[in-house]
């Protein structure tokens, strides 16, 4: 089954730039997912299609997706961005399962 | 507005069944292609998918979990329901519903989810 890597945790001060990795076998030729989770909530779309934002979602987020890893970039971060943040893909075996890397806690020092 | 609401017991007993209900609103589940996830994610730790109902009724499983599962949908209700049986104390975990507009292929919508404790 395919699998994401993501680093456990990434730490960044305020108004600086966060970079969130993903890993996976050729993950350039997928179309990678982002999504935000914030303690006791929902996740939240943040960036689909390698790079597109959602109505809602600041400009201050954006993705990237090339070779083997794809990035989520948080630039200007601020103290509402700490939480937890996941990629998502779709499968190629028979059932096209879902897959989520296994999330980066973003800590805002 | 767009909203999906988890619903299922809050425990349940080792080798039990447990059923859970996903009950939409704002768009229909037999407008096509518009699918709805159920992921669910332990304590402390990642999400985890499990189960996919396309527009068409289609279904996609987990493969480590295909065995216990079963989605499905009644349309008229507006609801899609999980079974997953056999359950036990490592299927803690809080469970929840997402939207998947086909068009999108992302979770675009959330439910709130809802716990479900696994104890005897």
């Amino acid at each position: 089954s395919y699998v994401l890597t993501q680093s456990p945790s990434v730490s960044v001060a305020p108004g600086k730039t966060a970079r969130i990795t993903c890993g996976g076998n050729n993950i350039g030729s997928k179309s990678v997912h982002w999504y935000q989770q914030k303690p006791g909530q929902a996740p939240v779309l943040v960036i689909f299609y390698d790079s597109d934002r959602p109505s809602g979602i600041p400009e201050r987020f954006s993705g990237s997706n090339s070779g083997s890893t794809a990035t989520l970039t948080i630039t200007r971060v601020e103290a509402g961005d700490e939480a937890d943040y996941y990629c998502q893909v779709w499968g190629t075996s028979g059932d096209r399962p879902g897959v989520f890397g296994g999330g980066t806690k973003l800590t805002v020092l | 507005q767009v909203t999906l609401k988890e619903s299922g017991p809050v425990l349940v007993k080792p080798t039990e069944t447990l059923t859970l209900t996903c009950t939409v609103s704002g768009f229909s589940l037999s407008k096509a292609r518009m699918g709805v996830s159920w992921i669910r994610q332990p304590p402390g730790k990642a999400l985890e998918w499990l189960a996919h109902i396309f527009s068409n009724d289609e279904k996609s499983y987990s493969t480590s979990l295909k065995s216990r599962l079963t989605i499905s949908k009644d349309t008229s209700k507006s609801q899609v329901v999980l079974t997953m049986t056999n359950m036990d104390f490592v299927d803690t975990a809080t469970y929840y519903c997402a939207r998947v507009p086909e068009w999108l292929d992302a979770f675009d919508i959330w439910g709130q989810g809802t716990m479900v404790t696994v104890s005897s």
